[in-house]
C-alpha cells in the first residue's frame, strides 16, 4: 500500500539560510498534518491543510510557512534558520472518516531530518 | 489546551506483561491513540479508543476511561523488539481543532 513520502530525507543547511520540505500524502487522504520533533522530545504538532486550506495551526515559528497544492502535496518553507530548528520533521496524512471524525488515523511518514550548522 | 501525562521510562522483562499509563485533560474529547516510536523512526499507529472499555488487538490491548480522563496501553509476551517509545495522543475537539497532540512519551527498554 502507498504510504507518506516525504523528501529529503536529510538536510544540512548553514544558519540563516532556507530549506523547503516536501510530503506526498497517502491517494485519498483529505488532510495533511506537519510535526517537528527535537532530539529526546515529543512530536510538536505545527500546522495541518485540509482539501487544501490551512485547518490548524499549532507551535509554528513565523519563520516558517506551509502550503498544500492542487495534486495535495504539501511543502514546508523554512527561513532564516537556526540552530533550535534542527530536528525531524515528519508529515502525517488521514482521510477517509469524514472531516470531523475522530477515527481518521494518522499515517507518518519517514521524516526528513534538518541539521543546522 | 490540553496536558498528557505518561512515566517517562519504563523497563520490564523479555516474555512478560507492562501496562503503560496515560492521564490527559482535553476541552472536548474526539478519540485517544497510542503510537510506537523507535527511535529516529516514523510514529506507528497501535491503537485507537473512542468509547469506555478496552480494545484488544493482538498482544497489544489498550483502555479507556473518559470520565477519569485515563487510558492504559497493555503490552503482553513482550519482545525485545517491543523496545521502543509509546506516545499516547488524544484528540482534542475542542474550539474546532481536530488536531492530534502527543504526549511525552514512555521509553520502554525490554530486557532478557
Amino acid at each position: 500500500a502507498a504510504g507518506v513520502i516525504q523528501s529529503p530525507r536529510h538536510l544540512i543547511k548553514e544558519k540563516r539560510e532556507t530549506a523547503t520540505l516536501k510530503c506526498y500524502p497517502i491517494p485519498r487522504h483529505d488532510t495533511v498534518y506537519w510535526y517537528q520533533q527535537g532530539p529526546g522530545q515529543d512530536p510538536q504538532f505545527l500546522i495541518s491543510f485540509y482539501e487544501k486550506m490551512q485547518s490548524d495551526k499549532g507551535s509554528i515559528p513565523d519563520r516558517f510557512s506551509a502550503q498544500q497544492f492542487s495534486d495535495y502535496h504539501s511543502e514546508l518553507n523554512m527561513s532564516s534558520l537556526e540552530l533550535g530548528d534542527s530536528a525531524l520533521y515528519f508529515c502525517a496524512s488521514s482521510g477517509g472518516q469524514g472531516r470531523f471524525s475522530g477515527a481518521n488515523v494518522l499515517t507518518f511518514g519517514a521524516g526528513s531530518r534538518l541539521t543546522v550548522l | 489546551g490540553q496536558n498528557i501525562d505518561q512515566p517517562t521510562e519504563m523497563t520490564a522483562t523479555e516474555g512478560a506483561i507492562v501496562q503503560i499509563n496515560c492521564t490527559y485533560q482535553t476541552s472536548g474529547f474526539n478519540g485517544l491513540f497510542w503510537y510506537q516510536q523507535h527511535a529516529g523512526e516514523a510514529p506507528t499507529f497501535l491503537s485507537y479508543n473512542v468509547l469506555d472499555g478496552l480494545e484488544e488487538k493482538g498482544r497489544f490491548s489498550s483502555f479507556l476511561s473518559r470520565s477519569k480522563g485515563y487510558s492504559y496501553l497493555l503490552l503482553k509476551e513482550l519482545q525485545m523488539k517491543d523496545s521502543a517509545s509509546y506516545l499516547c495522543a488524544p484528540r482534542d475537539s475542542g474550539a474546532g481543532s481536530y488536531q492530534l497532540t502527543f504526549g511525552k512519551g514512555t521509553k520502554l527498554s525490554v530486557i532478557p
